[in-house]
């Protein structure tokens, strides 16, 4: 079975672009959630999507957005691009949204704010 | 608020030795779950090892076993006979309300 797939892996943005990141979650999860990760603040939840339907998000500001496709698939976007967004940003999915089972990450995407 | 606090930011043994991360945890739920996360240098995060709160008998996963003390909120993690594979960014979690709260995280050496 295949594992989570992000893309891009890596991107290179200016100040005051926007970015798209997509997430493929496992074949038949329907849980799919993003996390921010950077040095100094460790890993940070953004949001949680299940069956289209976000059920949880984290104190992010509206620049940050996401959603869910039919399929699972999963998209967030940042607009109005900081330095300070700069990060690892990991997609993660569970079956059925059992959150109290495993989270299955995939490798990231790598965003680099110039 | 979910907290989870881990004290080590780094930590290195010999290959072979035992070695124990820390983690203390803080939360409102009367029922939870627990977890040990593991991001090698590759980055893609996998889970180690999971405790439900509920269950006295800790947790062991072949060479990984928790040390789980509900009533002080500490869930540490020992890895016995090392290996170099284990060198790795460790990350206790804990689950509430359809999302994980990660502590800091502890990097582990194994040294040959």
């Amino acid at each position: 079975k295949a594992g989570v797939t992000q893309t891009p892996r890596y991107l290179i943005k200016t100040r005051g672009q926007q970015v798209t990141l997509s997430c493929s979650p496992i074949s038949g999860h329907r849980s799919v959630s993003w996390y921010q990760q950077t040095p100094g603040q460790g890993l940070q939840f953004l949001f949680e999507y299940f069956s289209e339907t976000q059920r949880n998000k984290g104190n992010f500001p509206g620049r940050f957005s996401g959603r869910q496709f039919s399929n699972s698939r999963s998209e967030m976007n940042v607009s109005t691009l900081e330095l300070g967004d700069s990060a690892l940003y990991l997609c993660a999915s569970s079956a059925n949204g059992q959150f109290r089972g495993e989270l299955f990450f995939g490798e990231g995407s790598r965003l680099t704010v110039l | 608020a979910q907290t989870v606090t881990q004290s080590q930011p780094e930590m290195s043994v010999q290959e072979a030795e035992t070695v124990t991360l820390s983690c203390t945890y803080d939360t409102s739920e009367s029922n939870y779950y627990l977890f040990w996360y593991k991001q090698p240098p590759s980055r893609q995060m996998i889970l180690v090892i999971r405790q439900e709160a509920y269950k006295q008998q800790n947790a062991t996963e072949n060479r990984f076993s928790v040390n789980f003390q509900k009533a002080a909120k500490s869930f540490s993690l020992k890895i016995s006979d090392s290996q170099l594979g284990d060198t790795a960014m460790y990350f206790c979690a804990s689950e509430g309300a359809q999302k994980l709260v990660f502590g800091q995280g502890t990097r582990l050496t194994i040294n040959p």
